[in-house]
């Protein structure tokens, strides 16, 4: 089955500093990679997506980038806020299965 | 507000007992995921239904079962609880095939 990696598992930056989250995945036939948010005592947020017919994708101060011959996609935050401030999963989706990485908490200090 | 409900929210229970927890996907939503999130862990996947029939399994235990209804809902059956199995237990919901899952609020279980 697919197997996604994610790192860092942790990540501090300055508020206005970017940060960027890293995500690697097994199954070549996977076809869409969607990343989630998920802030203290709440369910997981989708916050951007991308399919495999697409190598970037923006939402203002959110981007995600994906290299399918490498496997692997990331995730841009620009002018980062304190209220980034999450748990940030990116999933690899392949024929109705949908696996996470194990998540980077990101700190953003004011 | 995901259109995702979960019920109970929070569930305390003691070893060897049994809980189901119950999860209503978004209107028109056809597949229902479930994952476990331990403490400081990430998203394990259990197991996940479309329109009724078993899709796909994870890393699920005998001791753990689902079902999904006629209405869509779905229920997690966990049994012979153990101090392990508390963690937060997530159900998500999708139209199927390659679409966004929306997650619950999630039931928080303790069993002591």
């Amino acid at each position: 089955g697919e197997n996604v990696e994610q790192h860092p598992s942790t990540l501090s930056v300055q508020e206005g500093d970017s940060a960027v989250i890293k995500c690697t995945y097994s199954d070549s036939a996977s076809n869409y990679f969607p990343w989630y948010k998920q802030e203290l005592g709440k369910g997981p947020q989708l916050i951007i997506d991308i399919r495999s017919n697409v190598g970037e994708k923006k939402d203002q101060r959110i981007a995600v980038t994906l290299n399918k011959t490498a496997k692997h996609f990331s995730l841009h935050i620009t002018e980062t806020q304190p209220e980034d401030s999450a748990v940030y999963f990116c999933a690899a989706y392949n024929n109705n299965d949908m696996r996470f990485g194990a998540g980077t908490r990101l700190t953003v200090k004011p | 507000d995901s259109g995702v409900t979960q019920t109970p929210k929070h569930l305390i229970t003691a070893t060897g007992q049994r809980v189901t927890l119950r999860c209503s996907p978004r209107s028109g939503d056809l597949s229902v995921y479930w994952y476990q999130q331990s403490l400081d862990q990430g998203l394990q996947f259990l197991i996940q239904y479309y329109n009724g029939e078993e899709r796909a399994k994870g890393n699920i235990l005998e001791r753990f079962s689902a079902q999904q209804f006629p209405d869509l809902h779905s229920e997690l059956n966990l049994s012979s609880l153990e101090l392990g199995d508390s963690a937060l237990y997530f159900c998500a919901s999708s139209p199927g095939g390659l679409a966004e899952a929306f997650f619950g609020q999630g039931t928080r279980l303790t069993v002591v």
